[in-house]
């Protein structure tokens, strides 16, 4: 597609499950980014991919979050046993390299835990 | 430690005024500095990008200066028009170790009323 896609754009679950989010991003697009979004805070990083491969996942906050990239093109981001604060937005973006080209970001997925 | 500020946290001005919004940066290596606009309920979008040696630079009634030397930059919105109501965000990014690190800062909420 023409920009970078996130599914869904809106997930309400219960405490206790585990959710996936997934990002389609711009074709050709070798770096791909997660960021985390709380009301009225800024974007809070989570992890970085250049191609398939992670080199930066500092920003995880904790071991039930984790996230994979594969052909170097989707990415999913998967948080399990869902907790409260995890209710944010998630968004993707996506640039042609890591060296410092402009990151394109998609309209993110609202998600909240009950 | 690489930190972004943004003033104001939040604006309200009248249609077709002129406002000035502030972002003060402590990131080294210093690469580029990006305002983005962030409408509610979408991802932000990239108004304009400066390097180390550009000063000012124009995106139709969007205006960015920058001086790396006290390390500031502004964004100017002339004429407001009620779709400018929006989330401003400065992004700053630097290399470490080659590696590109992107710094938001928490973004300035913009209100304008007709």
């Amino acid at each position: 597609g023409a920009g970078v896609s996130q599914s869904p754009s809106n997930k309400v679950t219960e405490k206790g499950k585990d959710v996936e989010l997934r990002c389609d991003p711009i074709s050709g697009h070798t770096a791909l980014y997660w960021y985390r979004q709380s009301l009225g805070q800024g974007l809070e990083f989570l992890i970085y991919f250049q191609g398939n491969s992670a080199p930066d996942k500092s920003g995880l906050p904790s071991d039930r979050f984790s996230a994979e990239r594969t052909g170097g093109s989707v990415s999913t981001l998967t948080i399990q046993r869902t907790q409260q604060e995890d209710s944010a937005v998630y968004l993707c973006a996506s640039s042609l390299d890591n060296r410092g080209q402009p990151q394109h970001f998609g309209d993110g997925t609202r998600l909240s835990i009950l | 430690k690489n930190q972004v500020e943004q003033s104001p946290q939040s604006l309200i001005i009248l249609e077709g005024k002129n406002c000035t919004l502030q972002c003060n940066y402590t990131v080294s290596p210093f690469s580029n500095l990006r305002w983005y606009k962030q409408d509610t309920g979408r991802g932000p979008v990239s108004l304009t990008i400066m390097t180390f040696s550009e000063n000012t630079k124009s995106n139709g009634r969007y205006t960015a200066t920058l001086d790396a030397d006290t390390k500031q930059s502004s964004l100017h919105i002339t004429a407001s028009q009620l779709s400018d109501s929006a989330s401003y965000i400065c992004v700053v990014s630097g290399t470490t170790s080659g590696t590109y690190k992107y710094i938001f800062g928490t973004g300035t909420r913009l209100k304008v009323l007709a």
